[in-house]
């Protein structure tokens, strides 16, 4: 069964710095996606980045980009610049390629982030 | 963009009650999820849905059962509420890679 660890509950990080959330994740198959998902105070959960794990180039978004490691089974996101509005709590998710009962999301505990002015 | 809804933000019942929650998509999505949030645990899965009529249990069903007889709405039943499932219910829908999540109830059983 896969599964999806993060390690570090909370984090702070002042305003305008950079921040890096880890996430490792343990899975026998060669193909899978990799997320990074937020959650603000509303509780919406709003979707930052996908990683495709056939793909080498690590992907980005604005000020979002993740560190995927393949081997290593790691998929840490970097938060550049960080602004207040990223107070959040972040949660790695992991979703099979395979269809039926495996075509689900599996989470990890999250990290709530808090940036500070 | 898809939105999907669910009825209550927030939820306080007794223990003992039998409790809809309900869950709404607008967008003709095949597949529906619920999921129970909890601190220190992340999100678990506790039904899905890929169909109308048809479901699958997840990780945690035990204490739940599941209802979608309209593809845009799948609703999440508790028999006998417990102070055990007092959490934060979110539900989902896909199509591909994007899901799209409720904003959560918040229920509180006493």
């Amino acid at each position: 069964a896969q599964t999806v660890t993060q390690s570090q509950p909370e984090m702070s990080v002042q305003e305008a710095e950079t921040v890096t959330l880890s996430c490792t994740y343990d899975t026998s198959e060669s193909n899978y996606y990799l997320f990074w998902y937020k959650q603000p105070p509303s509780r919406q959960m709003i979707l930052v980045i996908r990683q495709e794990a056939y793909k080498q180039q690590n992907a980005t978004e604005n000020r979002f980009s993740v560190n995927f490691q393949k081997a290593a089974k790691s998929f840490s996101l970097k938060i550049s610049d960080s602004q207040l509005g990223d107070t959040a709590m972040y949660f790695c998710a992991f979703r099979s390629v395979n269809g039926g009962a495996t075509n689900k999301l599996i989470f990890g505990t999250g990290t709530l982030l808090a940036v500070q002015p | 963009d898809v939105k999907v809804t669910q009825s209550s933000r927030y939820l306080v019942k007794r223990t003992g009650e039998k409790v809809f929650l309900e869950c709404v998509q607008d967008m003709d999505h095949e597949n529906m999820f619920w999921y129970r949030q909890d601190p220190g645990l992340g999100l678990r899965l506790i039904y899905f849905s890929y169909d109308v009529k048809m479901k699958e249990k997840g990780d945690i069903p035990e204490g739940y059962s599941v209802s979608r007889e309209k593809k845009e709405r799948f609703s999440l039943i508790l028999e006998s509420a417990s102070t055990n499932q007092t959490s934060m219910y979110l539900c989902a829908s896909r199509v591909g890679d994007g899901y799209t999540f409720g904003s959560g109830t918040r229920l509180t059983v006493v």
